[in-house]
């Protein structure tokens, strides 16, 4: 069955660089969420979209910013790296009000 | 604000006894309430949730229960086995479009 997909699986960036998370919903699902996990840390929330529009917002940096394109994938950009965006950055996917499935995550590294 | 409270941070248990993890929640209108498993390095996975209409729900070894008056739910892992070594995060869905997870549950199975 198909899942989320995030690209790229691992990324190093140095800092003040900008990267470029993706990730590609599983198919009919309409809802993504995207979340930073630092080490040994619970998920938290930064940003998610319904249809394409921005519906929830946590405790994402105004240097970060996203969007879900018409085909439903979604994009995360971060900007002006700093060392403390080393995480793993997970998206998630949802049909409305139903279980979240989430990609296998990637690694963002910042040296 | 939206928040989920977990204990215990870490839980040690002989294999074959139960483990059993609790959560809380802030909001009164959650009614969405999923466990996730994650493993070393791993993506959480979707393990059992439970909606705000019933009290509890088993799955083989595991059960989840709903008190929506006191605004807690428990995980129940019985017979535990070694496999089910992890970290167990709760997590309640907010306005629908957005899943706070708790701060997770470390859960050690010793054989």
């Amino acid at each position: 069955a198909a899942g989320v997909i995030q690209s790229p699986r691992h990324l190093i960036k140095e800092k003040r660089e900008t990267a470029t998370l993706k990730c590609y919903p599983i198919p009919r699902h309409d809802t993504v969420y995207w979340y930073q996990q630092g080490p040994g840390q619970d998920p938290q929330f930064l940003i998610s979209f319904y249809e394409k529009m921005q519906s929830d917002k946590g405790s994402i940096p105004d240097r970060f910013s996203a969007q879900q394109f018409s085909d439903y994938h979604s994009e995360l950009n971060m900007s002006s790296l700093e060392l403390g965006d080393s995480a793993l950055y997970f998206c998630a996917s949802s049909a409305l009000n139903t279980e979240a499935f989430f990609g296998q995550g990637t690694r963002l590294t910042v040296v | 604000g939206e928040n989920v409270e977990q204990h215990p941070s870490t839980l040690s248990v002989q294999e074959g006894d139960s483990a059993v993890i609790k959560c809380t929640y802030s909001d009164s209108a959650s009614n969405y309430f999923p466990w996730y498993k994650q493993e070393l390095g791993k993506r959480p996975q979707l393990i059992i949730d439970i909606r705000s209409n019933v009290g509890e729900k088993k799955d083989q070894r595991i059960a989840v229960t709903l008190n929506k008056t006191a605004k807690h739910f428990s995980l129940h892992i019985t017979e535990t086995q070694p496999e089910d070594s992890a970290v167990y995060f709760c997590a309640a869905l907010y306005n629908t479009d957005k899943l706070i997870f708790g701060t997770g549950t470390r859960l050690q199975v010793f054989p």
